[in-house]
Formats: structure tokens, sequence, C-alpha cells
């Protein structure tokens, strides 16, 4: 079945510097990858996706990247910002998985003033 | 416009014991996935439901089981409990199950804790 490898398991960056949380994948039929931002104590949040038709997509300070080649995508937010601490969770659904979504391990990151 | 409403919250069962959770999936969805959340760790993928059957599994046994009612909302069902089944069992609603990828939304999960 589809495994889903996330790094790194914590990270810390500054206020206003970028942060970025890469993730591989083992299915190459895997064809849909979202990212989920979890609180302490609230509900995974849905923040960005890609489908493998796109090499890359951008929201506002949030982007992801996706190389078929290597089966590895990235998260990257840029100008972070306090709010910006939480669990970030990478994840893919393959096809003939009717959207099945395996998650990674998630990433810890903290952003300090 | 509603999102995905888990209940209860909070529960509480002793070893062996029968569980029921319920979910509404957020409006105009029709698909309703389980997954369980051990303490720091992703979410795993229980099964999902969609035109009240369960279309996919994952590596659960079969004494986790569930429901999908006409109106899309879901009930998840675990017997014999077992301490290592204490968890966050969140639900997610999404719009079809073909392969092109559906954005699932979640909802803010039961907590389980078994004794």
């Amino acid at each position: 079945g589809e495994n889903v490898e996330q790094h790194p398991s914590t990270l810390s960056v500054q206020e206003g510097d970028s942060a970025v949380i890469k993730c591989t994948y083992s299915d190459s039929a895997s064809n849909y990858f979202p990212w989920y931002k979890q609180e302490l104590g609230k509900r995974p949040q849905l923040i960005i996706d890609i489908r493998s038709n796109v090499g890359e997509k951008k929201d506002q300070r949030i982007a992801v990247t996706l190389n078929k080649t290597a089966k590895h995508f990235s998260l990257h937010i840029t100008e972070t910002q306090p709010e910006d601490s939480a669990v970030y969770f990478c994840a893919a659904s393959y096809t003939g998985g009717g959207n099945k979504l395996t998650f990674g391990t998630g990433t810890q990151l903290k952003v300090e003033l | 416009d509603a999102g995905v409403t888990q209940s209860p919250t909070h529960l509480i069962k002793t070893r062996g014991q029968q569980v029921t959770l319920r979910c509404s999936p957020k409006s105009g969805h029709d698909t309703v996935s389980w997954y369980q959340q051990a303490l720091g760790q992703g979410p795993q993928f229980i099964f999902q439901y969609y035109e009240e059957e369960e279309r996919q599994r994952g590596n659960f046994p079969d004494r986790f089981s569930g429901h999908q009612f006409p109106n899309y909302s879901s009930e998840l069902n675990v017997n014999a409990l077992l301490l290592g089944d204490s968890a966050l069992y969140l639900c997610a609603s999404s719009l079809g199950t073909d392969d092109l990828g559906r954005p699932q939304h979640f909802g803010d999960g039961t907590r389980l804790s078994i004794l």
C-alpha cells in the first residue's frame, strides 16, 4: 500500500522567515496531495492541495510543489507568523484508492517572535 | 453553511464495551470517511462510505464497522474495545468518491478513552 514519509518532525523558525516541509510517497499511482494544518485540540484544516497534473500551486503565503519523477512534494510557507504555529500533515491518495488518504507523521512548526 | 459535525465530543469506556460515534457531513457532501488519530501521529484511514455502502477499508479489524444513512450521515461502531482503541476519531466528508482527488473536510472528532 501507499506509504508517506514526512520531514522534519519539528521545525522552528523566526517570524518572517520561510518554512519548508517535505514529503515522499511510495505509490507512483498517487495523484492527489493535500496539506492539513492542525492546531492543538482542533480539527485538521485543509490549507492547500495539488493534483498530479500540476507542478506547483500557490495561495498567498503558502505554496506546494510536486516532483512526480522523484515522488516527493513540499509545502512552502513564506513570511511566517506566530499563528502559523501548528502541526502540519501531508497526505496522498492514489488512482484506484477512491480518495482514501494516507497521511505523513506530521511536522510541528513553531514560529518564534 | 454547516461544516462536518461529530458527536459526542468525548467518551470514556471500559475494555470489552461497545461504542457508537456519529457524523454529519458538510452540506452538499455525500461521502464520509473515518480516521483514527493516535496521540502525536497522523490520521489513519479506517473506512469510507458512499451511497450507503463501504467503498474502501483500511487495515482495521472487523471490530470496526460502520453505516451510512440516506441523509449521508454516518456511524462508526467499535466492538470489544481494547486499550489501544483510545484515540481521536475523525470524520471527513467529501463530494464523490472517484480518483480525481476530492478535498476532504474534517470534523472536530470524538476523543475516545478506554479504561
